[in-house]
């Protein structure tokens, strides 16, 4: 069975500066894929960066971006330029990839990451 | 482009009334729908999925059940509610199994 594990339950980083979450997950599949969400105090979850386990390329989506060490089943989140509007809870989450798979997210804990005016 | 949209937002029942949540998708034909239950300050949980009209698979056996009427329509319900399902639920969809998965904006259920 695959586990997400966010060591880190709270955060805080100052604006403007840069913040890194981590992520670690255990699984025996190869093909798979990771992503980030975020659920702000409104609660809806959010996408915010994508990884397929078969690029070796960390994605980026603006500010944010991934390093993804997949012999190290690490996958950790970079908020560059932190901005007020990064405040929420971020949740790693994984997905089986294949024609078995379910759409079934796994989800860590998650981190809530306070920005600091 | 497409959108999810769930509701009621907030919902107040007492312990044996019955429940329907309601998910409808925009912008897309065939979507895999799911729905996944939040407890209070944790990961989320996958309750049901569907790849097809009246086709619904359970994750996890419990006091709910769902159903999918139409294409882009998927119904969370219960014949009479518990305590125990108090929680926040989302309603999720994708374009294809594997894809990313894109959530509603939730609903918060409390039985009391």
């Amino acid at each position: 069975a695959q586990t997400v594990t966010q060591s880190q339950p709270e955060m805080s980083v100052q604006e403007a500066e840069t913040v890194t979450l981590s992520c670690t997950y255990d699984t025996s599949e190869n093909n798979y894929y990771l992503f980030w969400y975020k659920q702000p105090p409104s609660r809806q979850m959010i996408l915010v960066i994508r990884q397929e386990a078969y690029k070796q390329q960390n994605a980026t989506e603006n500010r944010f971006s991934v390093n993804f060490q997949k012999a190290a089943k690490s996958f950790s989140l970079k908020i560059s330029d932190s901005q007020l509007g990064d405040t929420a809870m971020y949740f790693c989450a994984f997905m089986k990839h294949g024609s078995s798979n379910t759409g079934k997210l796994i989800f860590g804990q998650g981190t809530t990451l306070q920005v600091k005016p | 482009s497409q959108t999810i949209h769930q509701w009621p937002a907030t919902l107040v029942q007492p312990v044996g009334s019955p429940l329907s949540l309601e998910c409808t998708v925009e912008g897309t034909s065939n979507p895999n729908l799911y729905w996944y239950r939040q407890a209070a300050g944790r990961g989320l949980q996958l309750l049901f999925y569907s790849v097809g009209i009246g086709q619904i698979s359970s994750e996890v056996p419990q006091n709910l059940s769902a159903s999918r009427p139409q294409d882009r329509q998927f119904i969370l319900s219960s014949k009479k509610l518990l305590l125990s399902d108090s929680g926040f639920y989302l309603c999720a969809w994708s374009g294809t199994v594997g894809n990313t998965i894109y959530f509603g904006e939730g609903s918060w259920l409390t039985v009391v």
